[in-house]
């Protein structure tokens, strides 16, 4: 099973910004993102689609529907700049799989 | 306060066996639901899933690493070992240990800061 985000998004302090995360029929599993800044691990930042854990702010949302699941930052800030992966269980295979990753730059 | 700690090698040869031990506290792995799993991230890549142990004994593994791969645990003292062999250069990265407590589905809710390897001659 394979999970396919873009590689990056840019996007400018305040707006929205959008990660997707693309899977065959993706919407039938449960997606977690994760939020990792340079040099440091992954922190988790969303889980079962759209659950958030304790600490995350609510600016961050998520969705999944058909192929592709998406991770929803607005009013993002400068502190949001880091990479996001997504990731599932693929119980087909007994997998956890990552997603490719997606840098998010604040211009 | 659930913390994990890599521990390992930093410095390894090619063909070489690495031993990674994962130290945690604030939970117990005997606990149902409970799994602790390693991940792995190269240098400037993705992060890979390389196998997982639950509080139970049931092993899974990365199947394109599966042959490499033996993972165990000793509930007593709180750890879980990642035995990887045969190492290649490729196989350098920062190596974590994570635990997935089923709280939060089948997510990773609290991870190690990461041991570097280098497998180099």
């Amino acid at each position: 099973y394979e999970l396919t985000q873009p590689p990056a998004v840019s996007v400018a302090p305040g707006r929205t910004a959008r990660i997707t995360c693309g899977g065959n029929n993706i919407g039938d599993i449960r997606v977690y993102w994760y939020q990792q800044k340079p040099g440091q691990a992954p922190v988790l930042v969303m889980y079962h689609d759209s659950d958030r854990p304790s600490g995350i702010p609510e600016r961050f949302s998520g969705s999944n529907s058909g192929n592709t699941a998406t991770l929803t930052i607005n009013r993002v800030e400068v502190g949001d700049e880091a990479d996001y992966y997504c990731q599932v269980w693929d119980s087909s295979s007994e997998h956890y799989v990552f997603g490719t990753g997606t840098k998010v730059t604040v211009l | 306060q659930v913390t994990l700690r890599e521990s390992g090698p930093a410095l390894v040869k090619p063909t070489q066996t690495l031993t990674l031990t994962c130290t945690f506290s604030g939970f117990s792995l005997a606990t149902y639901g409970m799994c602790v799993s390693w991940v792995r991230q190269p240098p400037g890549k993705a992060l890979e899933w390389l196998a997982v142990i639950d509080w139970d004994g049931d092993k899974f593994y990365n199947t394109s690493l599966r042959t490499r791969l033996t993972i165990s645990k000793d509930t007593s003292k709180n750890q879980v070992v990642l035995i990887m062999r045969n190492l290649d250069p490729v196989d350098t990265a920062t190596y974590y240990c994570a635990r997935k407590s089923g709280d939060e589905g089948d997510s990773f809710d609290v991870w190690g800061r990461g041991t570097m390897v280098t497998v180099s001659s």
